[in-house]
């Protein structure tokens, strides 16, 4: 089965900023996606970035981007320039097609909390 | 404005009492699914759907049930309620099966059984 690690349960980072989110994943796929949520206080589940396993190009997404490595299945998201709306809880997520057994669900990891000081 | 609505965003409940969570989608997606949030366990799938009355088990389904009567509609049951499902729950659609499709999430429900 897939599994998503995202070792840091905390993080915190100075307003204007950069800040990098870890995660890995296990898989024995060739063809998945993986994604990042963001979940603010308002428990809204948004979408941050997401990537294709075939692309070796990062995702940009303005002041996010990805450090995709898929031989080491890792996943980190660079937050540029924090903003005070960027602390939320973040949500590193893979999904790949059911024959890898996963029904087109996304395995999420535990999360992280990223806080902003002003 | 495209959505997933659930209702309702809380419900507080006694143990055995049955109880429906709804969820509604307004962008004629194909794929549904529940998600279960626990601290420290990020969000686990319990039941999914891939179309009108197609409906198959995630990695959590026990005590829960669903139904997909109609395309937009797919509501969570809990015929018995138990403390242990006291959780936050997510509805999410997608427009269809591929690997790169958004899902949209609703608001959420904080559901507490005492």
């Amino acid at each position: 089965a897939q599994t998503v690690t995202q070792s840091q349960p905390e993080m915190s980072v100075q307003e204007a900023e950069t800040v990098t989110l870890s995660c890995t994943y296990d898989t024995s796929e060739s063809d998945y996606y993986l994604f990042w949520y963001k979940q603010p206080p308002s428990r809204q589940m948004i979408l941050v970035i997401r990537q294709e396993a075939y692309k070796q190009q990062n995702a940009t997404e303005n002041r996010f981007s990805v450090n995709f490595q898929k031989a080491a299945k890792s996943f980190s998201l660079k937050i540029s320039d924090s903003q005070l709306g960027d602390a939320a809880m973040y949500f590193c997520a893979y999904r790949s097609s059911p024959s890898g057994g996963s029904n087109y669900k996304l395995t999420f990891g535990k999360g992280t909390l990223l806080t902003v000081n002003p | 404005e495209a959505q997933v609505t659930q209702n309702p965003r809380y419900l507080i409940t006694v143990t055995g009492k049955k109880l429906t969570v709804t969820c509604s989608q307004n962008m004629n997606h194909e794929y549904m699914s529940w998600y279960r949030q626990d601290p420290g366990l990020g969000l686990r799938q319990i039941y999914y759907s891939m179309n009108v009355e197609v409906t198959d088990k995630g990695d959590v389904p026990e005590g829960y049930k669903v139904s997909r009567k109609e395309k937009r509609n797919f509501p969570l049951i809990l015929e018995s309620p138990s403390p242990n499902q006291t959780s936050l729950y997510f509805c999410a659609s997608s427009p269809g099966t591929g690997l790169n499709t958004e899902a949209f999430f609703g608001q959420g429900t904080r559901l507490t059984v005492v």
